[in-house]
């Protein structure tokens, strides 16, 4: 077990909807990154958060916005969902006096009809 | 250029040891690392290496780095049917550390 805790387990949205997926990081942790993972593939970056303000993103379109709040919990949001951002959302929270080593949640997934 | 590459299965006797490959493209990465991910769950965080360091034990599993070839192994000793999991290989990337590039994984399967 990571401490690092994600809800929902799992989700069911129909297309054009909107979602929000939470994320605790590990306690002494400051830093939180988002990755979606599709089916049959490794996990790709969308972005990281720290001191509250984005701090890199991925390839992911402006309808994937995420927040950062003081005690370092996060939120990732996905306007007007598509057939293809079903995935497993996962969340990582890190150090960043440790190296960054990233350590992950169980992931939300994420179901659009 | 961001890529990672693992083959794609790889299938051994309980007891054998598993080693499990991987090729990255970004020379400036500071960490590498292994995660285990198994049916239905998050991933976990096996191992990792610092990028100046060649070798790296822990307990079963044994990270091998090869800067030049920028080739990463895991081999894992006395593989048990637990260990039957999909794994995957990480850098991160230089230009932010905040962001890991993954490899498509490797599916282990141990058989009895």
């Amino acid at each position: 077990e990571t401490g690092v805790t994600q809800s929902p387990t799992h989700l069911i949205k129909t297309r054009g909807q909107q979602v929000t997926l939470r994320c605790s990081s590990q306690s002494g942790h400051n830093t939180v990154s988002w990755y979606q993972q599709a089916l049959g593939q490794g996990p790709q970056f969308i972005f990281q958060y720290y001191r509250e303000e984005e701090n890199g993103r991925g390839n992911f379109p402006p309808r994937f916005s995420g927040l950062q709040f003081p005690n370092y919990s996060s939120e990732l949001n996905v306007n007007a969902l598509e057939l293809d951002d079903s995935a497993l959302y996962l969340c990582a929270s890190s150090s960043t006096s440790s190296g960054n080593i990233q350590y992950f949640g169980a992931g939300t997934r994420l179901s659009v009809l | 250029g961001e890529d990672v590459e693992q083959s794609l299965f790889l299938s051994v006797r309980e007891g054998d040891s598993s080693v499990i490959n991987c090729t990255y493209t970004d020379s400036s990465s500071t960490y590498l690392y292994w995660y285990k991910q198994e049916p239905g769950a998050g991933l976990q965080l096996l191992t990792y290496i610092f990028s100046n360091m060649d070798m790296k034990q822990d307990q079963r599993l044994t990270v091998l780095l090869n800067k030049k070839d920028k080739h990463l192994s895991l081999r894992i000793a006395d593989t048990q049917t637990g260990d039957s999991a999909i794994y995957f290989c990480a850098e991160n990337y230089s230009g932010n550390t905040g962001k890991l590039i993954f490899g498509q994984g490797t599916t282990l399967q141990v058989k009895p």
